[in-house]
């Protein structure tokens, strides 16, 4: 199916351990984002790339490593997980980069760290 | 300090009624985009707007971009159940998109 779909929707860890969270879109868009979203904080960017090999940091990069090895996935590892890491995350695509491109939204994972 | 406030944060009214919410900034944007979020969803594009004083409308939504494009507004116009969920505007700054809060509308049957 076309799209982008993110895996696992839910995730329960504790404190310490690694965790990866998967993204995955078919449309063979160049930029693809990951951003948290807290209550009181809104839709923050962590990480976000341009191409394969190519990435960067958003707003809260603190706590978190992307790879882009393949141009159609996007993984989050949280190397250490902290309680302050419980959220909800989304993974986006968009053709470009820019204020006037759509971006499209996976379903997100909730994640809870104990 | 936020770069886009959105008010109300919370709205909640009975169906028929009309509403405007409201995306405010001190900043002037190129572009300025409306995304609506449903529970257990990622949030779904509505509307770009680019010209200062532009005014787009999708079905009874009405938006509209100020002249100095540094806010924005969305009005609904008869209100019905589906509308109800998470309204968010975003904004380019530096070639990065930055997204308020957001508005949490209820849509009450």
């Amino acid at each position: 199916d076309a799209g982008i779909t993110q895996s696992p929707r839910y995730k329960i860890t504790e404190t310490g351990r690694q965790v990866t969270l998967m993204c995955h879109q078919t449309w063979s868009h160049s930029y693809m984002f990951w951003y948290r979203q807290d209550l009181g904080h809104g839709l923050r960017l962590i990480y976000y790339s341009a191409a394969a090999d190519i990435t960067d940091k958003g707003e809260v990069p603190d706590g978190y490593v992307v790879s882009r090895s393949k141009t159609e996935n996007f993984p989050l590892t949280l190397e250490s997980a902290t309680r302050s890491q419980t959220s909800v995350y989304f993974c986006a695509s968009s053709e470009r980069r820019g204020g006037a491109d759509t971006q499209y939204f996976g379903p997100g994972t909730r994640l809870t760290v104990l | 300090t936020q770069l886009l406030e959105q008010s109300p944060q919370f709205l909640s009214i009975q169906e028929g009624e009309n509403l405007t919410v409201y995306c405010n900034s001190s900043s002037v944007f190129s572009s300025l985009q409306w995304y609506r979020q449903e529970p257990g969803e990622g949030p779904v594009l509505l509307v770009t707007v680019v010209t200062g004083g532009e005014v787009k409308k999708l079905k009874r939504l009405t938006f509209q971009f100020g002249d100095a494009r540094k806010d924005s507004s969305l009005h609904i116009t008869a209100a019905q159940p589906g509308d109800t969920g998470l309204y968010l505007c975003a904004a380019n700054r530096d070639d990065k998109i930055i997204f308020g809060k957001g508005t949490r509308l209820h849509i009450l049957p």
